[in-house]
């Protein structure tokens, strides 16, 4: 049983590119969470998508978007990469919405931004 | 503002040595708390999830305690291993409309042979 996967592993960019994520669930998870950690800190929440919907969002700009798919894979988007943004890109799934079930993490994915 | 703050910021111990992480949390509605393990440049790894409820859980070498009136939990490492090196994060779920969870910054424990 796989568990939460994420691509690519390591990414670098420079100012002004976009950059997509991607986060495959683990299997029989429909809830995708997307959380941004800077380097010694905490994971910072970026949103959540359930039912292919934008659910609940945290305190991030526009820039950073998000999709998911029917097979409950995900995807996180972010425009105007600025150098604030070098971070790991963590994704976490879930069964359903309900807050006593464990989240998963997958390995997340290292941005540079140069 | 909800807010989990942990201490000590960082650890070092001896192997086989116990040691005890703190976390106090600032969350309304509390639902449960949780801790995770996260090895650098890798995804957290749970340890325990409690309800607010729940005074203990454990997992192994691992015992997490919650008292819910004083919003404190601490996580207890018995007999440590140097595979234990890694930061602890303390985790509050929030019940309401908006962020799911509020982390804290982490505790970066290292055990030294």
């Amino acid at each position: 049983d796989a568990g939460v996967t994420q691509s690519p592993t390591h990414l670098i960019k420079t100012r002004g590119q976009q950059v997509t994520l991607r986060c495959s669930p683990k299997s029989g998870h429909d809830t995708v969470s997307w959380y941004q950690q800077a380097l010694g800190q905490g994971p910072q929440f970026i949103f959540q998508y359930y039912e292919e919907e934008e659910r609940q969002r945290g305190n991030f700009p526009d820039r950073f978007s998000g999709h998911q798919f029917p097979n409950y894979s995900s995807e996180l988007n972010v425009n105007a990469l600025l150098l604030g943004d070098s971070a790991l890109y963590l994704c976490a799934s879930a069964r359903g919405l309900l807050l006593d079930g464990e989240l998963f993490f997958g390995e997340g994915s290292r941005l540079t931004v140069l | 503002k909800n807010q989990v703050e942990q201490s000590p910021q960082s650890l070092i111990i001896l192997e086989g040595k116990n040691c005890t992480l703190q976390c106090n949390y600032t969350v309304s509605p509390f639902s449960n708390l949780r801790w995770y393990k996260q090895d650098t440049g890798r995804g957290p790894v749970s340890l325990t999830i409690m309800t607010f409820s729940e005074n203990t859980k454990s997992n192994g070498r691992y015992t997490a305690t919650l008292d819910a009136d004083t919003k404190q939990s601490s996580l207890h490492i018995t007999a440590s291993q140097l595979s234990d090196s890694a930061s602890y994060i303390c985790v509050s779920d929030v019940d309401n409309y908006g962020q799911n969870f509020v982390f804290g910054p982490g505790t970066r424990l290292s055990v030294l042979p």
